[in-house]
């Protein structure tokens, strides 16, 4: 069974405290992802990594930076946390994109309240 | 103008109801077309996926794609209380890193 772990439910950060957000999958997936998802703006792209210690800056990369050192983790950093940041935090992990590859499997997601 | 627009709902509808899930796009450069479907605290799932235009059925759920209109509908036969989630359609070019653009979700509630 396919696995895309988030290593926490629920957060809450103080405002400007570095925060990181961890994801970690079983697949051997070469492509991950993290979106954050808030209402009435659906998901929206942060980064976007097609291997290890490669990225590729999403739709909305200010204030966040990544790390990928090992082809089974995707870590999220939130520099200097600001209330705007408050959302919901979602990893997902793919085959590489192409035809018969391009289901994401996605975790169950980090709910980050910045204080 | 966002590249994928969907209407967020909510749609409600009685149990047994045929319920018609839309989005339209902009970027005609998009060749796949996908359905998730996300229930409450958790993550999305792929519940549908075409290539090109057409349609494709499974089970009660048949995605359609009509790139002339650049329009893709989702239609969810005898509609179930379980089938209550959010369905957010996400679309992709072919070539590059084939990063899939989302639209906002559209809720349905199906009402015993």
């Amino acid at each position: 069974d396919v696995k895309v772990t988030q290593s926490s439910r629920y957060l809450v950060k103080r405002t400007g405290e570095k925060v990181f957000l961890e994801c970690v999958q079983d697949m051997d997936h070469e492509n991950m992802f993290w979106y954050r998802q808030d209402p009435g703006l659906g998901l929206r792209l942060i980064y976007f990594s097609y291997d290890v210690k490669m990225k590729e800056k999403g739709d909305i990369p200010e204030g966040y930076s990544v790390s990928r050192e090992k082809k089974e983790r995707f870590s999220l950093i939130l520099e200097s946390a600001s209330t705007n940041q408050t959302s919901m935090y979602l990893c997902a992990s793919r085959l590489p994109g192409g035809q018969g590859n391009t289901e994401a499997f996605f975790g169950q997601g980090t709910r980050l309240t910045v204080v | 103008q966002k590249e994928v627009e969907q209407d967020p709902g909510p749609l409600s509808v009685p149990e047994g109801a045929i319920v018609s899930l839309n989005c339209t796009y902009s970027n005609s450069a998009f060749q796949y077309f996908m359905w998730y479907r996300q229930y409450s605290r958790k993550g999305p799932e792929l519940l549908m996926y075409t290539y090109s235009s057409g349609n494709k059925e499974d089970g009660r759920f048949t995605a359609q794609v009509d790139k002339s209109s650049k329009y893709i509908s989702l239609f969810i036969r005898d509609s179930q209380p379980s089938d209550s989630a959010t369905y957010l359609c996400a679309m992709s070019q072919a070539g590059g890193s084939y990063i899939p653009t989302f639209g906002r979700g559209t809720s349905l509630i199906v009402h015993p």
